[in-house]
């Protein structure tokens, strides 16, 4: 199993461009969730999804847009990139909602986002 | 007031010493609690989940207060390749896991 892969690795955007940031992940994960992490406030929920066709909104959302159209794939889109939006975005998976303390989340390698 | 506050460090430990990490929530219907692991530049990994009765995995040792509202990592017999810095992650009633800042271990030959 690859587990859980992000693309791009880096980024650099220009203020007002848009972009989508790729995630799959091949363990037949239903609970998918994209955070971003910032110097000095840990990882923020923006976007998690509990299965193919249902999203819903995390603590920071604004700016960003998802979708899961397939178990294996949630991309999040930057519909036009700010400054503020220059962080480290991590997607994670795992089988099911971790109730309970059961699911481990899996989180891929990231994706280093720059904007000028 | 952030909903899982850690005091970010450094701890700076010799090798061989024993590390405490505490981590408060503010959030009283939390549902259960982690520690994970992130090493520089690299994604977060689980490192243990927090039970009410606490647990041991080898050097590590997990502790849930719940009428405190506390959490807390014991490291014993530090090694090098214990540097790294540990999330505490509170999920909350509605299923999302809430992360505090983390706090940065170096330890030193």
């Amino acid at each position: 199993n690859a587990g859980v892969t992000q693309t791009p690795k880096f980024q650099v955007l220009k203020t007002g461009q848009s972009m989508t940031l790729q995630c799959a992940q091949d363990m037949n994960h239903e609970y998918m969730s994209w955070y971003r992490q910032d110097p000095g406030m840990g990882l923020r929920l923006i976007h998690y999804s509990v299965g193919a066709g249902i999203t819903d909104q995390g603590e920071v959302p604004n700016g960003y847009n998802v979708s899961r159209s397939t178990t294996e794939d949630f991309p999040l889109r930057l519909l036009s990139a700010a400054p503020s939006q220059t962080s480290v975005y991590f997607c994670a998976s795992s089988y099911s909602i971790p109730y309970g303390g059961q699911e481990t989340q899996y989180f891929g390698p990231g994706t280093r986002l720059l904007v000028l | 007031r952030k909903e899982v506050e850690q005091d970010p460090g450094p701890f700076n430990v010799p090798e061989g010493a024993t590390v405490a990490f505490n981590c408060t929530y503010s959030n009283s219907a939390s549902q259960s609690f982690f520690w994970y692991r992130q090493d520089c530049r690299k994604e977060p990994k689980l490192l243990m989940s927090v039970y009410s009765s606490g647990n041991e995995d080898g050097r590590f040792t997990a502790q849930l207060n719940r009428a405190s509202q506390y959490i807390s990592l014991l490291i014993r017999d530090s090694k090098l390749s214990d540097s790294a810095t540990y999330l505490c992650v509170v999920l909350d009633q509605g299923g999302k896991l809430i992360f505090g800042q983390g706090t940065e271990l170096s330890v030193k030959p």
